[in-house]
C-alpha cells in the first residue's frame, strides 16, 4: 500500500495568514493525488484534483502543487469558513490511501 | 445535482452483519466513469477506504477488509450496498458512500453522502 504522510498534523493560523500544508507519498504517484476539506460532523468536499486542479466552485485562494512524492496544499489569506480539517488523498494504486489528516485551527 | 443518501441500522451487535445501502438521486448510477465507493471513518479519526463497487458489477475491496466484505448494486433502485460481516467494535465508525469520479488524467472522490454512524455494541 502506499503510505500518505502529512505534516504538520495540526497548525494554529490567524484569518488572513497564509497556510502551507505537505503531503508525502511513500512512492512515486506522479500527480494522481486530491486534496479534501472536512469541517465538524461534514463529509469532506473535493478542493483540488490531479494535485494541482482546482475543483469548480472552490476559492482560489486555494491552491494545489507537486508531483511525484511530495504535494502541497496551500492556502493565502486564510478566511473563518477554512478552519478545518484537511486530508490527502491517493488514486494512483489500489488500495486508496489518505494522509492522516492536518486540522487548521484559529490561533 | 448528485446526491447520496446512506441507510441502514445505527446499532449493530458484535459478530453480526453491518449492512448500509447508498441510495442516488440526480443522476444514473449506469454512468461511465463512476465507481461507487464506501469509505469510513473511525471517531475522531481519518478516513479508510472500504472499497467500490462499478455498475457493471466489477468490485475492488480494501485487503484490510475484503474477507468480511461484499458490496452490490441495483440499477434499477439507483442503490448500493455494503455488508461487513463478524463485526467488531473496531467497526464503529461513520461509514460515507461516495462516488469516485475517473478520467483520464484525474481519479477523485467528488459526490458524498452525509455518513451514517454504526455503533458495533452488545
Amino acid at each position: 500500500d502506499i503510505q500518505m504522510t502529512q505534516s504538520p498534523s495540526s497548525v494554529s493560523a490567524s484569518v488572513g495568514d497564509r497556510v502551507t500544508i505537505t503531503c508525502r507519498a511513500s512512492q512515486d504517484i506522479s500527480t494522481w493525488l486530491a486534496w479534501y476539506q472536512q469541517k465538524p460532523g461534514k463529509a469532506p468536499k473535493n478542493l483540488i484534483f490531479a494535485a494541482s486542479s482546482l475543483q469548480s466552485g472552490v476559492p482560489s485562494r486555494f491552491s494545489g502543487s507537486g508531483s511525484g512524492t511530495e504535494f502541497t496544499l496551500t492556502i493565502t489569506s486564510l478566511q473563518p469558513e477554512d478552519f478545518a480539517t484537511y486530508y490527502c488523498q491517493q488514486a494512483k494504486s489500489l488500495p486508496l490511501t489518505f494522509g492522516g489528516g492536518t486540522k487548521v485551527e484559529i490561533k | 445535482q448528485v446526491q447520496l443518501q446512506e441507510s441502514g441500522p445505527g446499532l449493530v451487535k458484535p459478530s453480526q452483519t453491518l449492512s448500509l445501502t447508498c441510495t442516488v438521486s440526480g443522476g444514473s448510477i449506469s454512468s461511465d466513469g463512476y465507481y461507487w465507493s464506501w469509505i469510513r471513518q473511525h471517531p475522531g479519526k481519518g478516513l479508510e477506504w472500504i472499497g467500490y463497487i462499478y455498475y457493471s458489477g466489477s468490485t475492488y475491496y480494501n485487503p484490510s477488509l475484503k474477507s468480511r466484505l461484499s458490496m452490490s448494486v441495483d440499477t434499477s433502485k439507483s442503490q448500493f450496498s455494503l455488508k461487513l460481516n463478524s463485526v467488531t467494535a473496531a467497526d464503529t465508525a461513520i461509514y460515507y458512500c461516495a462516488i469516485k469520479i475517473v478520467g483520464t488524467f484525474f481519479d477523485y472522490f467528488d459526490y458524498w453522502g452525509q455518513g451514517s454512524l454504526v455503533t458495533v455494541s452488545s
